[in-house]
């Protein structure tokens, strides 16, 4: 079994949705949990990260963070056909160590 | 915009030869991080440094697979000979790691990922 489990999808939904993508996990020293988002032919980049457990909200995007239950969230408010993207999640045990990564969600918003 | 350069941005070679695939960190940076990403396995970490030092290469076939930071704006990986599984798109990452925490609030240090070598091997 992984460490971090994710849904591939694909996840296909309208313009102006509300998106939902999920992580899960089995290592408790996990403290750091990161959303990347990623183009295709592009690098991983950062959109959010959350420290231990809590919520963290930047414009359109909303993670969340359950340590009891071992369970991440991104919610992706007002989608746009510029979200289209796979998002990984990833999670570390300190700050500036190995990332370990779920397998990504692929996501398409569609005008 | 600092950005961590990879090059060559795609390889394709026979099986048996030698791929070398080079990474320039953000200057400053002191963590560098190797990670592969294949569809059946997703990004998975091959070996990273810090201050130039090997931390972890676990994640790394020893017997194929080689990396070395020759100075802090240049990390390799090397794989000799290369077979066909080793086919990937191989990313560099650069961070800053190993500091003094903030005691109130854990002061998170992102890494930043190149846009990667995409490796074919026949």
């Amino acid at each position: 079994q992984k460490e971090v489990e994710q849904d591939p999808g694909p996840l296909s939904v309208p313009e102006g949705a509300i998106v939902s993508l999920n992580c899960t996990y089995s290592n408790s020293a996990f403290q750091y949990f990161m959303w990347y988002r990623q183009y295709s032919r592009k690098g991983p980049e950062l959109l959010m990260y959350t420290y231990s457990s809590g919520n963290k909200e930047d414009g359109r995007f909303t993670a969340q963070v359950d340590k009891s239950s071992k369970y991440i969230s991104l919610f992706i408010r007002d989608s746009q056909p510029s979200d289209s993207a796979t998002y990984l999640c990833a999670m570390s045990e300190t700050s500036g160590s190995r990332l370990t990564f779920g397998e990504g969600t692929q996501l398409t918003v569609n005008p | 915009d600092a950005r961590v350069t990879q090059t060559p941005r795609h390889k394709v070679t026979e099986m048996g030869q030698e791929v070398t695939m080079r990474c320039q960190p953000i200057l400053g940076h002191n963590t560098v991080f190797w990670y592969r990403q294949t569809m059946m396995q997703g990004l998975e970490l091959l070996a990273y440094f810090r201050n130039r030092a090997p931390l972890d290469d676990s994640g790394m076939p020893k017997d194929r697979f080689s990396a070395e930071m020759p100075d802090a704006t240049l990390a390799t990986l090397k794989i000799q000979p290369s077979e066909p599984r080793d086919s990937a798109v191989y990313f560099c990452a650069s961070g800053l790691g190993g500091l003094v925490r903030d005691r109130v609030r854990e002061v998170y240090q992102p890494q930043h990922f190149g846009d990667g070598t995409r490796l074919s091997i026949l």
